[in-house]
């Protein structure tokens, strides 16, 4: 089966710097999706990982690792806007997004 | 980037109408868009796959009699509720793919039925 597990909760400082794993099975591979929602708001873009590696972006950075079907977010120098769910999504081989409950990230002050 | 709109934003609705949701692609043709529902605290579930000018393909569990979808163009398709009950109550979201690895999300349309 298809199965997608991320922690259900976060919590960080404001300033600090916060991990979020994903780990995933899928038929097939296309490539991993982050994506960030915010309450009542439909999800946006952050990242798409699809080789091995660090892929950075401003305060964002994302990980794939294909072969241990583990991919994590790195968000640095956290704002307090930060605070939303952020959705892991890998694509499975119908070009199709799996999609996990996502973490909630709280930032504090 | 590319934007997709949704309308309206929000809709309530009493038991047993209709309610029809529009998506629509504003500056790009996209040859698939998807419609997923998301109930609170919970992950967006995909409702149906839709290709312009072919029938949509629904998920399992999904009833296609009650959750119509129209595809008319590469810039529009259109999700209706048909006798909407309470529990039909959720937040819409369309996407709409350029291609296989990029796609874009509307802003959403919250349903409540009473």
């Amino acid at each position: 089966g298809q199965n997608i597990d991320q922690p259900t909760e976060m919590t960080a400082t404001e300033g600090a710097i916060v991990q979020i794993n994903c780990t995933y099975q899928t038929s097939g591979f296309n490539g991993l999706f982050w994506y960030q929602q915010h309450a009542g708001e439909a999800p946006t873009f952050l990242s798409y990982n699809v080789l091995d590696g660090l892929e950075e972006k401003g305060r964002f950075s994302s990980f794939l690792s294909r072969s241990k079907g583990y991919s994590y977010l790195l968000l640095k120098e956290l704002q307090m806007k930060d605070s939303a769910s952020y959705l892991c999504a890998p694509m499975d081989s119908n070009y199709q997004l799996i999609w996990g409950a996502g973490t909630k990230l709280i930032i504090k002050p | 980037g590319a934007v997709v709109s949704q309308h309206p934003s929000w809709v309530i609705c009493k038991s047993g109408t209709s309610v029809k949701i529009e998506c629509r692609s504003l500056d790009f043709q996209a040859t698939t868009m998807f419609w997923y529902r998301q109930f609170p605290k919970q992950s967006l579930m995909l409702m149906a796959t839709s290709n312009e000018g072919s029938k949509a393909t629904y998920e399992q569990g999904v009833e296609k009699d009650k959750f119509l979808i129209n595809h008319a163009s590469l810039t529009l398709s259109t999700l209706t509720v048909t006798s909407a009950h309470p529990e039909d109550s959720s937040f819409y979201i369309c996407s709409a793919r350029i291609r296989e690895y990029e796609q874009y999300f509307g802003p959403g349309t919250r349903l409540t039925v009473t």
